[in-house]
């Protein structure tokens, strides 16, 4: 079992529609939790980070980390073309610049 | 500020070959990561260097190797090429300033190797 459990969709959805994406994980030892957006032929930028369980909301994103149920959440709201990207979930037991990704889900919003 | 910079962009080998890619991080960063991404495994962490010295290593052969210079640039070196070695390879750079919550990782492009 890897440590970090992604659906890699694809996932395709209109404009303006809310989106979740999802991550589990097994070693309970992580306590940073990291969103990362990936455009076609760049690196990975990060979005938002959350520490141990919780909610975090940044404009149109909302992170959600349940470390009991070991289960990760972004969800985007009003979505927009601009945001079609492969979105990966990243960990790290902190102390450690070593993340753990999920291999990501590609989303696109059609207009 | 210029971002992370990796070189080549781009690059073709062939199975037993051995290829050297570099990373300059951003100015003032210290500490520089690489990943390895993957269709089939994503990313996957390779190797972290804070002040020349290797300071965290991931789950890969010792065909992977890499330093780490005093002006923080960054060098990766793959020997005996295998096909499966084909991938996007994926540098970042970080303050590591140990402040409340993890450094922020910013990654470069990336360079794509491709092994025939």
């Amino acid at each position: 079992q890897k440590e970090v459990e992604q659906d890699p969709g694809p996932l395709s959805v209109p404009e303006g529609a809310i989106v979740s994406l999802n991550c589990t994980y097994s070693n309970s030892a992580f306590q940073y939790f990291m969103w990362y957006r990936q455009y076609s032929r760049k690196g990975p930028e990060l979005l938002m980070y959350t520490y141990s369980s919780g909610n975090k909301e940044d404009g149109r994103f909302t992170a959600q980390v349940d470390k009991s149920s070991k289960y990760i959440s972004l969800f985007i709201r009003d979505s927009q073309p601009s945001d079609s990207a492969t979105y990966l979930c990243a960990m790290t037991q902190g102390g450690s610049e070593k993340l753990v990704f999920g291999k990501g889900m590609k989303l696109t919003v059609n207009p | 500020k210029a971002g992370v910079t990796q070189t080549p962009r781009y690059l073709i080998k062939t199975r037993g070959q051995q290829v050297t890619l570099s990373c300059s991080p951003i100015s003032g960063h210290r500490s520089v990561s690489w990943y390895q991404q993957t269709p089939g495994q994503g990313l996957q962490f390779l190797f972290e260097y804070f002040s020349e010295t290797q300071r965290n290593k991931g789950n890969f052969p010792g065909r992977f190797s890499g330093r780490q210079f005093s002006n923080s640039r960054s060098e990766m070196n793959v020997s005996t090429l295998e096909l499966g070695d084909s991938a996007l390879y994926l540098c970042a750079s970080s303050l590591n300033q140990r402040l409340a919550g993890p450094d922020t990782q910013y990654f470069g492009p990336g360079t794509r190797l491709t092994v025939l």
